[in-house]
């Protein structure tokens, strides 16, 4: 198993323009979500999904899109990158939504600057 | 209010030392715990989950009070390789929503030879 993978590891963005950060995972886990890490922050949530087709907002969800059109993919979208948009992102996964304890295995980040 | 916070440290420590970290949570609906490792310019992975009797995995022990909501980690016989991010979060299930985890912004240690 690959696990979670995401890509591209690194992206270089003007004000204004929208890219996709890819993230894929190959363990068949329902769960599916992408967080924001920032110095002095911690992860954030931006969006998750308990299935496909079906996604929800997390807490910092203002200038991404999401979809989950498969189980295996979950694409987050920048609509008009900003420079408060410039952080580290990560995709995560877990088997379950519903069950306590669920383990949540990380992708290996895509590093985004927008100038 | 943060749904969890951590000391961020800096822990430095010596090898062979133990050390402790200390997480403390708000939401009381919280259901699950855990203390995941972060190592620099790398994905977190889980280290180990915390049980309500408190659990031990080699020489990390995990203990959970909830009346506190309290959670922490202990260090024994630290190696330089111990030497990463604690990150310490916590999982509410809310019942139409699914999981959220929360995670803390982490305690750095450095374990110095």
């Amino acid at each position: 198993n690959a696990g979670v993978t995401q890509t591209p590891k690194f992206q270089v963005l003007k004000t204004g323009q929208s890219m996709t950060l890819q993230c894929a995972q190959d363990m068949n886990h329902e769960y599916m979500s992408w967080y924001r890490q920032d110095p002095g922050m911690g992860l954030r949530l931006i969006h998750y999904s308990v299935g496909a087709g079906i996604t929800d907002q997390g807490e910092v969800p203002n200038g991404y899109n999401v979809s989950r059109s498969t189980t295996e993919d979950f694409p987050l979208r920048l609509l008009s990158a900003a420079p408060s948009q410039t952080s580290v992102y990560f995709c995560a996964s877990s088997y379950g939504f519903r069950g306590l304890g669920e383990t949540q295995y990380f992708g290996p980040g895509t590093r985004l600057l927008v100038l | 209010r943060k749904e969890v916070e951590q000391d961020p440290g800096p822990f430095n420590v010596p090898e062979g030392a133990t050390v402790a970290f200390n997480c403390t949570y708000s939401n009381s609906a919280s259901q699950s715990f855990f203390w995941y490792r972060q190592d620099c310019r790398k994905e977190p992975k889980l280290l180990m989950s915390v049980y309500s009797s408190g659990n031990e995995d080699g020489r990390f022990t995990a203990q959970l009070n909830r009346a506190s909501q309290y959670i922490s980690l202990l260090i024994r016989d630290s190696k330089l390789s111990d030497s990463a991010t604690y990150l310490c979060v916590v999982n509410i299930i809310q019942s139409r929503r699914g999981n959220q985890f929360y995670f803390g912004t982490g305690t750095s240690l450095t374990v110095i030879p």
